[in-house]
């Protein structure tokens, strides 16, 4: 069965430190690859999908980035953390394919000081 | 344009009571819609998946509704449970996209005992 890793679970960090949050899926191939943030009682906002090694969408402008260096792991960074950064951070990996939904990875709660 | 609405925003019910949460959306091409439970500071966890053809789907106490000529779900719940309360969120897939995923802000669900 597949199943999605994500790590840390919670994160303090200081201002312009930087920033590296995983995400591997396993037990599939090729899957799309999402991050998404959630501010606190807001809904989900994509920041970054991959539909392949290498291959990384930016939904919008910010101080982050996101690599893709193997098939099943998806990788959220950022140079020098802003205040504003910080945030629920959410890796899902999806299907490809019309009709497949998200499975989410369980969440890093990410604090910046 | 792609939007997915969800009511009501929040909702307190007392334990043991039913309810519905509601989800209307305006995306083409369909896809499906899920229907996921957020519990605070963990990642969403699907409830159910529905295709264009499918009118109701159960999962133990859930039951999610769709009609696809007016575009709405439901997601009623069923002699409700503390551990009910969660946030309760409705997306929409949008087909053969990878990035085209529109989620709903979601229903902020509390069981009172």
């Amino acid at each position: 069965s597949q199943t999605i890793h994500q790590w840390p679970a919670t994160l303090v960090q200081p201002v312009g430190s930087p920033l590296s949050l995983e995400c591997t899926v396993e037990g599939t191939s090729n899957p799309n690859l999402y991050w998404y943030r959630q501010a606190a009682g807001r809904g989900l906002q994509l920041l970054f999908y991959s539909v392949g090694i290498g291959q990384i969408s930016s939904e919008v402008p910010q101080n982050l980035s996101a690599s893709r260096p193997q098939d099943r792991q998806f990788i959220l960074s950022s140079k020098k953390l802003l205040l504003s950064d910080s945030g629920f951070y959410l890796c899902a990996w999806r299907g490809q394919g019309g009709n497949y939904g998200y499975t989410f990875g369980s969440g890093t709660r990410l604090t910046v000081v | 344009k792609n939007q997915v609405e969800q009511s009501p925003q929040s909702l307190i019910i007392l334990e043991g009571k039913n309810c519905t949460l509601q989800c209307n959306y305006t995306v083409s091409p369909f896809s499906n819609l899920r229907w996921y439970k957020q519990d605070t500071g963990r990642g969403p966890v699907s409830l159910t998946i529905m295709t264009f053809s499918e009118n109701t789907k159960s999962n133990g106490r859930y039951t999610a509704t769709l009609d696809a000529d007016t575009k709405q779900s439901s997601l009623h719940i069923t002699a409700s449970q503390l551990s009910d309360s969660a946030s309760y969120i409705c997306v929409v897939t949008v087909y053969s996209s990878a990035s085209k995923i529109i989620f709903g802000s979601g229903t902020r669900l509390s069981i009172r005992p």
